[in-house]
């Protein structure tokens, strides 16, 4: 498709378990994005991938969180022993800038529900 | 603390009625300043964009936006809305280069 891919729409997952996010950005956007959102509030910046090095992970709330992008395109989240305050939509943003501000376009997100 | 912030939370309009949706931030420098949009079920879309130039910027579906310096603002105005315009609205900026901050979003509704 020509928008931002996210896979699963939605997951449900026990306390402790691993959960893999994956994201498919638009063909040809070097920069790629992780936000949180939980209910109301506004998205909140994880990760920002220039390429396929991590340029900015400053936003990961701790070492159970790991994000990659190995290609250059697709980008996988990953969580690990998740918590029940891990539940919230993962956003995927992609955007053609190069080191300069330009739009996001974001993905529909991936609700994850931390039983 | 650099922040962006919207200080309402919900509005609720009548179909036709003029609308804006406020925004302020707290940085050092100008920074590149968006509104999107998120409707229930689908992805957030860009309204609108400001990083230089005329502080008065013209967006989709006929949104409007203008850059205060003066009073760090940059409030989304439109002036008749439609009921399709039910919706969350973020403001957000870029003062890294790196990344966007949100803001915690309004929520529109409508009314006949």
């Amino acid at each position: 498709g020509a928008g931002v891919s996210q896979t699963p729409s939605n997951k449900v997952t026990e306390k402790g378990k691993y959960v893999e996010l994956r994201c498919d950005p638009i063909s040809g956007h070097t920069a790629l994005y992780w936000y949180r959102q939980s209910l109301g509030q506004g998205p909140e910046f994880l990760i920002y991938f220039q390429g396929t090095g991590a340029a900015d992970d400053s936003g990961l709330p701790n070492d159970r969180f790991f994000a990659v992008r190995p290609e250059g395109s697709v980008s996988t989240l990953k969580i690990q022993r998740t918590e029940r305050g891990d539940s919230a939509v993962y956003l995927c943003a992609s955007s053609t800038r190069q080191g300069s501000a330009g739009e996001l376009f974001f993905g529909e997100g991936s609700r994850l529900t931390v039983l | 603390a650099q922040s962006v912030t919207q200080p309402d939370i919900h509005i609720t309009v009548s179909e036709g009625a003029s609308l804006e949706l406020r925004c302020n931030y707290s940085y050092g420098a100008t920074p590149y300043l968006f509104w999107y949009v998120q409707s229930p079920g689908q992805g957030l879309q860009l309204l609108l964009k400001y990083f230089s130039g005329d502080t008065l910027v013209q967006g989709i579906k006929g949104f409007e936006a203008e850059f205060k310096r003066s009073q760090s603002s940059f409030n989304l105005r439109k002036p008749s809305v439609h009921w399709s315009d039910a919706a969350e609205y973020f403001c957000a900026v870029d003062v890294t280069g790196n990344q966007f901050y949100f803001g915690t979003g309004t929520s529109l509704t409508v009314i006949p």
